[in-house]
């Protein structure tokens, strides 16, 4: 069991325009949710964890206003890049969480390239 | 002083050999160790947790965590090509959350 899911794998859009990416839990409600986002030959830096109907806590640094993070049910959390820029061009990975032993499960992550 | 540290590597062991992979932190209330495995262009997997003092041991893995000197490592025993990646350590804090902090990664290349 534990598994995520994340969609898109991959998409490009045109600068000023909006993305978003899905994260499921398929075999568990999740708590909680994690977005990171890593850029190349870096870690994973932590975005926003979201919690199930509330709003989402965002890390220091992390515009709220262009990272929309929905939470709206205990196996869907998503993630919108509004008016996406080239220097947002990152890989995206969703992380989900249940409720006993802390263990974050990962889905494959997002590659977003902005033209 | 970085939260949790990891040596960067490139580290480079032959096969069949045992890596060693080592990471601190620096909170000493932190309550849950992980080690996520991460090969290029992909997402982290889990590779082990680890909780209490000691040694877990999981096939050719075994998690080694030391509280008082604030050190969590990870040994592969008979290392082989496919375990080249990059080795994350995380840390999480308790008290509530259930965030990791997330070491820089050590890069291992398993030499055939």
């Amino acid at each position: 069991g534990a598994v995520v899911s994340q969609h898109p794998s991959w998409v490009i859009c045109k600068s000023g325009t909006s993305v978003k990416i899905e994260c499921r839990s398929l075999d568990f409600q999740a708590t909680t949710m994690f977005w990171y986002r890593q850029f190349p030959k870096q870690s994973l830096m932590l975005m926003a964890t979201s919690n199930e109907g509330s709003k989402a806590t965002y890390e220091q640094g992390v515009e709220k206003d262009k990272f929309l993070i929905n939470h709206a049910s205990l196996t869907l959390s998503t993630l919108t890049v509004t008016s996406a820029h080239p220097e947002d061009s990152s890989f995206y990975i969703c992380s989900a969480s249940k409720d006993t032993g802390n263990i974050q499960y990962f889905g494959a992550g997002t590659r977003l390239s902005v033209l | 002083q970085k939260e949790v540290e990891q040596n960067s590597g490139p580290l480079s062991v032959p096969e069949g050999a045992i890596a060693s992979l080592n990471c601190t932190y620096s909170d000493r209330g932190s309550q849950s160790f992980f080690w996520y495995r991460q090969y290029s262009g992909k997402s982290p997997e889990l590779i082990m947790f680890i909780y209490s003092n000691g040694d877990k041991e999981d096939g050719r893995f075994t998690a080694q965590l030391n509280k008082a000197s604030q050190y969590v490592s990870l040994l592969i025993r008979d290392s082989q090509p496919s375990d080249s990646a990059t080795y994350l350590c995380a840390v999480n804090k308790g008290s509530g959350t259930y965030k990791y902090i997330f070491g820089t990664g050590t890069r291992l290349k398993v030499l055939a």
